[in-house]
């Protein structure tokens, strides 16, 4: 069984700080990770990929990926209140001519003001 | 720009009663689509995909078929709603940088 595997929380964090998720996987032939967030009630929204090891930043948010420990994080800097949501981490496997992905269930982050 | 239409938003219907869903793509040919469910509280179930007209991949053996009648148009469907089938569907279609969702249908089976 493939598997994305995400604490399922509830995080919180003050108005500011840094939220650290973290999301690790099982299928070594995963390629590229995704990170989404998802608003109660509302379809899940796309943050930030990545595909090397290392770290890639967009803005506030920044992805890191370990592929020897089969880690994937996401850190959010500077935290707001609007960052309250379920976020997704996502592993993309190969599967015939569609490339899947392969959802976590979630982490769910509360900025507290 | 490529966007992806999906209704309607809310649904409630009877045990025992069809069900059609209809996600529709727009601005991309031969686009690669998927049909997920969520549960309440839980992460995203991979249900169908399809990699073109007429191609249907199933992940899960269920209640619910799936069919592309027309490049750009995917369908979930049911003869006959279960109490269990009540979720948040997802239509998405994919693209290199990763999926895009449609808007979901909230489905109550009651």
């Amino acid at each position: 069984q493939k598997e994305v595997e995400q604490n399922s929380g509830p995080l919180s964090v003050p108005e500011g700080a840094i939220a650290s998720l973290n999301c690790t996987y099982s299928d070594r032939g995963s390629q590229s990770f995704f990170w989404y967030r998802q608003y109660s009630g509302k379809s899940p929204e796309l943050i930030m990929f990545i595909y090397s090891n290392g770290d890639k930043e967009d803005g506030r948010f920044t992805a890191q990926l370990n592929k020897a420990s089969q880690y994937v994080s996401l850190l959010i800097r500077d935290s707001q209140p609007s960052d309250s949501a379920t976020y997704l981490c996502a592993a993309r496997i190969s599967s015939g001519s569609a490339r899947q992905l392969t959802f976590g269930s979630g982490t769910q982050l509360t900025v507290l003001p | 720009s490529q966007t992806i239409h999906q209704w309607p938003a809310t649904l409630v219907q009877p045990v025992g009663s069809p069900l059609s869903l209809e996600c529709t793509v727009e601005g991309t040919s031969n686009p690669n689509l998927y049909w997920y469910r969520q549960a309440a509280g839980r992460g995203l179930q991979l249900l169908f995909y399809s990699v073109g007209i007429g191609q249907i991949s199933s992940e899960v053996p269920q209640n619910l078929s799936a069919s592309r009648p027309q490049d750009r148009q995917f369908i979930l469907s049911s003869k006959k709603l279960l109490l269990s089938d009540s979720g948040f569907y997802l239509c998405a279609w994919r693209f290199d940088s990763g999926y895009t969702f449609g808007s979901g249908t909230r489905l109550t089976v009651v």
